[in-house]
């Protein structure tokens, strides 16, 4: 069975950086994408970011790039997700999620909560 | 950028009844292999988002054939034949055409 299991909640003070980790297991980890998305309170869904664990290319969303970097550990089968220079608008639930680009984002992981305050 | 326009805002339906949800493009989603890369998912309250529909109109495994997705180019909708108490959610689309995925800003499904 196919599973993304994602770290805790953290809360993390303006200016910080935090890391999200997902753990997969259940399928080839070298052949699919992970997609990186956010929910910030009362708002919808942001796509932020994407890797492909074969060879660790990444792309990220404008808005993203340059405060948020991907990597991936094939030896532990997790992705991580990493945002610096945080603000108040960075608290959010983070998604990792499972992808192809022929059959839609399938497995999501559990969400991680990362709130942001002084 | 691919920006996609979802309508309503808000679908308050009767259980039992039909529900539909546009989605436009301002960009042809069609590739040249003739697939449209598009999207459906419904995040239901307290819950991950979930994969209803990709390539505009295959359903993913396991979603009930209540759920139809349509459409080409950028033009698209979702139908849900009979809506259910457990229907209730907020609905994405999605553009899967470009590597950087672009997502509607969500329709909110709810019993009247």
């Amino acid at each position: 069975q196919v599973h993304l299991v994602q770290s805790g909640a953290q809360v993390l003070k303006p200016g910080a950086s935090v890391t999200v980790s997902c753990k997969t297991s259940g399928y080839s980890f070298n052949q699919y994408f992970v997609h990186w998305l956010r929910q910030a309170p009362g708002q919808g869904l942001e796509w932020m970011a994407i890797i492909n664990p074969s060879g660790d290319s990444t792309t990220y969303a404008q808005k993203s790039q340059g405060r948020v970097s991907l990597t991936s550990d094939t030896s532990t089968t997790t992705v991580y997700m990493e945002l610096s220079s945080l603000n108040n608008d960075d608290t959010a639930v983070y998604f990792c999620a499972r992808g192809n680009h022929n059959y839609g984002i399938d497995v999501w992981g559990q969400g991680s909560t990362v709130i942001v305050s002084s | 950028e691919i920006v996609l326009t979802q309508s309503p805002v808000s679908v308050p339906v009767i259980s039992g009844e039909p529900a539909s949800i546009s989605c436009r493009s301002n960009q042809s989603l069609l590739h040249t292999s003739g697939h449209n890369y598009l999207e459906w998912y419904v995040q239901k309250p307290g819950q991950s988002p979930q994969l209803l529909i990709y390539l505009a109109s295959i359903r993913a495994s396991g979603v009930p054939d209540r759920f139809s997705g349509s459409g080409s180019g950028t033009d698209f909708t979702l139908k849900i034949s009979r809506v259910e108490a457990d229907d209730v959610g907020l609905y994405y689309c999605m553009q899967s055409l470009e590597t950087v995925r672009t997502l509607g800003q969500g329709t909110k499904v709810e019993i009247k």
